[in-house]
């Protein structure tokens, strides 16, 4: 079954420190990744797609079909990153994105 | 371009009423879904559609009807509010099932259910 794992409910970090956002999945085949940014009472927005290997606001993901992960990393966290992060997954037909539960991300100075 | 629409943004029901959550898009997107977002909970999928005339559940249906009658529109009914409905409701859509296509939000619909 697909599946999305975040693991962590709230990350609080320090302003310039680096963030570490996890996603594991669990997925037949090859999966197709995305990284959903929601900022406060905000519509939830596109941030990364790891078949375009871009990098957006300093965010980067890597696949790793090893260990079935699409974490989400910034070297050095600004005040304005604080947001829920949402990993996400197209389901096995291509149809519809599968959620997980969403990581609050909180930076302070 | 008005993008993902959804009227109304605020609605409270009793329980057992019923009501049509609006979406629609000006997009020409073909793919559109319904998710609900709850506290500790992310974003559930309820409903999606592929096509004009094509729907099928999503991860919690139960409670919600939809019907895809124009690509603009997917309207989400709810038949008779329970308070485990009070969410915020969001629509998205998308051009297809491609990676390289992101799917567009809505706003969102904040409903409570007393």
């Amino acid at each position: 079954a697909q599946r999305v794992t975040q693991p962590e409910k709230l990350l609080s970090v320090f302003k310039g420190a680096p963030v570490e956002l996890k996603c594991n999945y669990s997925y037949s085949g090859s999966p197709e990744l995305f990284w959903y940014v929601q900022y406060s009472r905000q519509r939830l927005q596109l941030l990364l797609r790891h078949i375009s290997r871009e990098s957006i606001k300093g965010f980067t993901a890597d696949l790793n079909k090893g260990e079935t992960s699409f974490h989400l990393k910034k070297p050095f966290a600004q005040e304005e990153d604080s947001a829920m992060y949402y990993c996400a997954l197209f389901n096995q037909a291509g149809t519809a994105l599968i959620f997980g539960k969403g990581t609050t991300l909180s930076v302070s100075s | 371009n008005a993008g993902v629409t959804q009227t109304p943004k605020f609605q409270v029901l009793k329980t057992g009423q019923s009501m049509t959550l609006q979406c629609a898009q000006d997009m020409n997107h073909e793919y559109m879904s319904w998710y609900r977002q709850d506290p500790g909970m992310g974003l559930r999928l309820i409903h999606y559609s592929v096509g004009a005339g094509i729907t099928d559940q999503g991860e919690v249906p139960n409670g919600y009807n939809v019907s895809r009658s124009t690509t603009e529109d997917f309207p989400l009914r709810l038949l008779s509010a329970a308070p485990s409905q009070t969410s915020v409701y969001f629509c998205a859509s998308s051009w297809g099932g491609s990676p390289n296509y992101g799917y567009t939000f809505g706003s969102g619909t904040r409903l409570t259910v007393v």
